[in-house]
């Protein structure tokens, strides 16, 4: 079970580009990378998920280098109402559905007016 | 679809009562799961079904725990006798895995006190 590694909390202002790496250095061949958004009193919510190299979807950037040891999930200009708690997982998305979905301690991203 | 329904929302009971959440999945996901979170041990994967069928419950925390999914639309997890360290909010989640997509959408939650 690759175990994923991440800051505990992060600062930001309004405007800014924040990015936010995970460390996972045991990471297997078929593990795919999923970040997840959560705010408070609510479940987590599906941002980005991707194998290697770069994926871009509406909401965010996911930056995987070639030795897919570490991620980084990049927001562009961030809001207040991006303040929340943000999970990196990773996991074998055909094979094992729970190691899919087993979530670490979480990045808290403040964002600041 | 309205997404994944849980309740109650919101659920006190005495110590030593029988609780019991409910879940309503997204129509047509074959996957769901349960979890459990705590400031102190933050998102805990209790359990998941796959069609129904329980897959993994090794984060059943003890025997007093227990989830059933009779049919593809209903679940519930239930806690007899419920105890003061139970108290938490509990998620469940429903998925559709096709091999590509693997999104899991989560509900509101129960938050559950137990006094």
């Amino acid at each position: 079970l690759a175990k994923t590694t991440q800051p505990i909390s992060m600062d930001s202002y309004e405007g800014q580009e924040v990015n936010i790496t995970c460390s996972h250095n045991n990471i297997a061949t078929n593990d795919y990378i999923t970040w997840y958004q959560q705010f408070p009193s609510q479940g987590p919510r599906f941002i980005i998920q991707g194998y290697k190299t770069k994926v871009t979807n509406e909401v965010a950037s996911l930056f995987i280098p070639a030795d897919r040891k570490s991620s980084t999930l990049s927001l562009p200009r961030v809001s207040l109402s991006d303040t929340a708690v943000y999970y990196c997982l990773v996991g074998d998305k055909i094979n094992n559905a729970g190691n899919m979905l087993t979530f670490g301690g979480g990045t808290r991203l403040m964002v600041k007016p | 679809d309205a997404g994944v329904i849980q309740s109650p929302r919101h659920e006190v009971t005495e110590m030593g009562q029988e609780v019991t959440l409910r879940c309503k999945p997204i129509s047509g996901h074959d996957y769901l799961f349960w979890y459990r979170q705590t400031m102190m041990r933050g998102l805990e994967l209790l359990i998941y079904f796959n069609n129904n069928v329980p897959i993994d419950d090794s984060g059943m925390p003890e025997d007093r725990f227990s989830a059933k999914m009779p049919n593809a639309s209903f679940s519930t997890l239930k806690i007899q006798p419920s105890e003061p360290r139970d108290s938490a909010v509990y998620f469940c989640a429903s998925s559709f895995r096709d091999g590509q997509n693997t999104e899991a959408f989560f509900g509101q939650g129960t938050r559950l006190t137990v006094v």
